[in-house]
């Protein structure tokens, strides 16, 4: 059964970082682009950032770009969002999603990530 | 970037009903376009991709048309399952990005 099973997130203060996983069953990541998708709470969702299967690509939004650094480790089957000088804004559920042509076509649980004082 | 626009923002209809739901985009994207669906408390799942392909385990009564800025997805007869948030998406141009959801309610 494919999953993705996804840690890290919950309560930083403005300015603070988090660093999100993603660990992955019953396949193997290293033969797709991997994503990371938010959604604010109560709103629609929003593409963070895409790496590509050997991590030589990636690709951020606008809003996270100098902040956010998606990574990967195919050895452990593992993507990972590294996410610093958080703000009100980012405040949202989290989810990683395997990229297929791209268009998410497996996704984690969501994790959710508050900035907050 | 792509501006994707859905309507209606809700859609009430009962089971057996047919649903038809819009995405237009603020410039061509080919095929390019996604559909999901969104329960309360779970991730998206993808249904549609391309425009008009559905994704694996995807039933029948749903199906997608459409190319360059205008997009449908269809709902032939309403399952009580069918009740949800759907979001297109497309992947045409970086960054990737969706519409604001359409919610289906009974």
């Amino acid at each position: 059964e494919v999953q993705l099973v996804q840690s890290g997130g919950g309560l930083v203060q403005p300015g603070g970082s988090l660093r999100l996983s993603c660990v992955a069953s019953g396949f193997s990541i290293g033969g797709y682009w991997m994503s990371w998708v938010r959604q604010a709470p109560g709103k629609g969702l929003e593409w963070v950032a895409n790496i590509k299967q050997d991590g030589s690509e990636k690709y951020y939004v606008d809003s996270v770009k100098g902040r956010f650094t998606i990574s990967r480790d195919n050895a452990k089957n593992s993507l990972f969002l590294q996410m610093n000088s958080l703000r009100a804004g980012d405040t949202a559920v989290y989810y990683c999603a395997t990229s297929f042509s791209g268009y998410g076509s497996d996704w984690g649980q969501g994790t959710l990530v508050t900035v907050s004082s | 970037e792509v501006v994707l626009t859905q309507s209606p923002a809700t859609l009430s209809l009962s089971p057996g009903e047919r649903a038809t739901l819009s995405c237009r985009a603020s410039q061509s994207i080919s095929s390019y376009l996604a559909w999901y669906q969104q329960k309360p408390g779970q991730a998206p799942s993808l249904l549609i991709y391309d425009a008009s392909k559905r994704a694996t385990g995807i039933p029948a009564r749903f199906s997608g048309s459409g190319s360059g800025t205008d997009f449908t997805l269809t709902i032939s007869s309403l399952e009580p399952e069918d009740f949800a948030v759907y979001y297109c998406q497309q992947r045409s141009i970086w960054p990737q990005t969706f519409g604001q959801g359409t919610r289906l309610e009974i």
